[in-house]
């Protein structure tokens, strides 16, 4: 079975400063990877995904993150913190091709980013 | 090209009702996926629908159902409403790659929020 685990259900930073949200997941078959970012009253947009080659992914609005399979992680960064990106940021893995869970995402629990000026 | 949508955006039922969810993918779109977001519970899988047909199911009730069209939109029903069934739903469409494996994005829609009272 597929697991997310996010470490930190709060992080708080100061705006220009390094965000750091912590993922690691568990997989029976090699994962599908995503960020989502959500903000109050919206709906799931997706930040970035890994699903094969390049460990390192760059997304939307600064964001990247790194699949690190030996650690099961997939961190996800931004070098300096806006007061546009606080919202909820939920990591996400699903089956790669060949799984048997097929069309299911599992969700971590959130992490609430907190921007200070 | 516009996006997932998702009707009403507020339902308001009280216990014991039936409440009807709608979902419209994004154009050339055939998998349909519905997901529940309560409060404390994080975001579950709820149901994937592709083709007419139901291709998986989260660990919900039966009350729990739903149905996609031939135009590929898609109804959640949720059958005698309880106090917990509060909650926002998600509505996410994605396409079939060859062979009938989740292609690896699911697009999500603004959500319903469902409040039983």
């Amino acid at each position: 079975a597929q697991s997310v685990t996010q470490l930190g259900s709060h992080v708080s930073v100061s705006e220009g400063a390094l965000v750091l949200l912590r993922c690691n997941y568990s997989s029976s078959v090699p994962p599908y990877l995503f960020w989502y970012v959500q903000y109050p009253n919206q709906g799931l947009q997706l930040l970035l995904k890994y699903t094969t080659g390049a460990t390192l992914v760059k997304g939307i609005n600064g964001f990247e993150a790194e699949f690190k399979k030996s650690e099961t992680s997939f961190h996800l960064t931004k070098p300096s913190a806006h007061m546009s990106d606080a919202a909820e940021y939920f990591c996400a893995v699903s089956d790669g091709a060949g799984g048997t869970s097929y069309g299911k995402l599992t969700f971590g629990q959130g992490t609430i980013l907190t921007v200070h000026p | 090209e516009a996006g997932v949508t998702q009707s009403p955006t507020h339902l308001i039922k009280t216990r014991g009702q039936q409440a009807t969810l709608r979902c419209s993918p994004i154009s050339g779109h055939t998998s349909v996926y519905w997901y529940q977001q309560a409060l404390g519970l994080g975001l579950q899988f709820l149901l994937w629908y592709d083709e007419g047909e139901e291709r998986n199911r989260g660990n919900f009730p039966p009350r729990f159902s739903g149905r996609q069209f031939p135009n590929y939109s898609s109804e959640l029903n949720v059958n005698a409403l309880e106090l917990e069934d509060s909650a926002l739903y998600l509505c996410a469409s994605s396409f079939l790659a060859s062979g009938g494996i989740p292609t690896d994005t699911q697009y999500f829609g603004p959500g319903t929020r469902l409040t039983v009272l």
